[in-house]
């Protein structure tokens, strides 16, 4: 079954703003994690998330977890046109499962 | 460093054609390895995955299936191609220590199915 769910789907933006995307999803969990997939390749992980800790940065990500509302938000700051792309979360579905459920991911369109 | 190889990069074959997408990785000993399916505008999801040689996990009954014949090597196959197969697959591998569930992609096949 599908444990993420991100919204928005899409999501455009002009560049120098920041964009915010969210991610629920329904089981407990040990990590959280997000990907990012420029059109037509592979993802990339970008930031993962214990379920002990509630923000994290990187660099002009930041991602926060609410393991109370099963839910966590990815923010990009001060947003780049080479930003554009598709985000997923990530959770390891069980708890400490080899295996990652991947949300439906939100399109992100930054504007030059 | 570690890599990751998938081939081809896009692929169109006939209904009723047998399939074989490999995926290699180098740098790394005993991966956990993973197939996906990703159809258009949508997540991805898990055919296969492996943790050792001969222990595949087959997630969705489907026409597909995965050998692993070397610890780093994964293929994914196929008898007879239907419509239905057509998509972008991506092969990740993760490890098995204590980073075990971050996975690292391919830059996946796009298979048309004609």
């Amino acid at each position: 079954s599908q444990q993420g769910e991100e919204d928005p789907q899409a999501l455009s933006i002009q560049e120098g703003e920041n964009a915010t995307m969210n991610c629920s999803y329904k089981t407990s969990i040990n990590n959280l994690q997000w990907y990012r997939q420029n059109s037509g390749r592979g993802l990339v992980h970008l930031i993962l998330i214990r379920s002990n800790e509630r923000e994290k940065h990187s660099g002009r990500l930041r991602v926060t977890l609410d393991t109370s509302k099963k839910s966590s938000s990815l923010l990009i700051t001060a947003s780049r046109a080479a930003d554009t792309a598709s985000y997923f979360c990530a959770t390891d579905g069980d708890g400490g499962s080899e295996k990652l459920v991947f949300g439906k991911g939100t399109k992100l369109t930054v504007n030059p | 460093s570690q890599t990751i190889h998938q081939w081809p990069a896009t692929l169109v074959q006939p209904v009723g054609s047998p399939l074989s997408l490999e995926c290699t990785v180098e740098g790394t000993s005993n991966p956990n390895l993973y197939w996906y399916r990703q159809a258009a505008g949508r997540g991805l999801q898990l055919l296969f995955y492996s943790i050792g040689i001969d222990q595949i996990s087959s997630e969705v009954p489907q026409n597909l299936s995965a050998s692993r014949p070397q610890d780093r090597q994964f293929i994914l196959s196929s008898k007879k191609l239907l419509l239905s197969d057509s998509g972008f697959y991506l092969c990740a591998w993760s490890t098995t220590g204590i980073a075990k569930n971050i996975q690292y992609f391919g830059a996946g096949t796009r298979l048309s199915v004609l």
